[in-house]
């Protein structure tokens, strides 16, 4: 059963800084994605990595596959208060298996 | 274009009683998945429906029952509402084993008292 592992669970940021958030995942996935989910809100779609080395950018994230290593991470770039909301990596193998997510908060 | 509509936005529901929830994927999707949100937590796989039939179901009780109609809407039927079932019920449209990812709907707020 693919299992997927997130960390950190909670990132407080300053504004301007760099980070990477990391994903671990257990077994095979045909595919990885990330979403973006504000509080109360439902999920947006951010990234869809399909094979090893894929490398995916829009705006101030980033998002790297690495199949054999099983591993995906979220890279921030000089972080703005509107980045913060939780970020879920999400693992697939016809069904979408997600982790706990990362709750991100950007600090003036 | 429409996104994936969901009905009811919010619902509060007697401990005991039963709940329809409702979805209308994208148009051209014939991928319907249900997701379970508990407060603080990562969403959970219920159901998948493809071509109205059930591709796979997760680890809930027979409780919870799905269908997808000739539309590709679909309904989640959740019987003998328990307190723990209070949860953001998410909506997922596709098209099979997408390259593309799923498009969720805003999602069913239910309040089991």
């Amino acid at each position: 059963e693919l299992k997927v592992e997130q960390n950190p669970l909670f990132l407080s940021m300053q504004e301007g800084k760099n980070y990477t958030i990391y994903c671990n995942y257990s077994t095979t996935s045909d595919r990885l994605y990330w979403y973006r989910q504000d509080p109360g809100k439902s999920l947006e779609s951010l990234f869809v990595l399909l094979s090893n080395g894929a490398v995916k950018q829009e705006g101030r994230l980033m998002a790297s596959l690495d199949t054999k290593a099983r591993l995906s991470t979220l890279h921030i770039t000089a972080a703005v208060h509107d980045l913060s909301a939780t970020y879920f990596c999400v693992g697939s193998n016809y069904k979408l298996t997600f982790g706990k997510g990362t709750l991100l908060t950007v600090n003036p | 274009d429409a996104g994936v509509t969901q009905s009811p936005t919010h619902l509060i529901k007697t401990r005991g009683q039963h709940v329809t929830l409702r979805c209308s994927p994208i148009s051209g999707h014939k991928s319907v998945s249900w997701y379970q949100q508990v407060l603080g937590q990562g969403p959970q796989f219920i159901f998948q429906y493809y071509e109205k039939e059930e591709r796979g179901r997760g680890n809930f009780p027979d409780r919870f029952s799905a269908r997808q109609f000739p539309n590709y809407s679909s309904e989640l039927n959740v019987n003998a509402l328990l307190l723990g079932d209070s949860a953001l019920y998410l909506c997922a449209s596709s098209l099979l084993d997408s390259d593309y990812g799923y498009t969720f709907g805003s999602g069913t707020r239910l309040t089991v008292v």
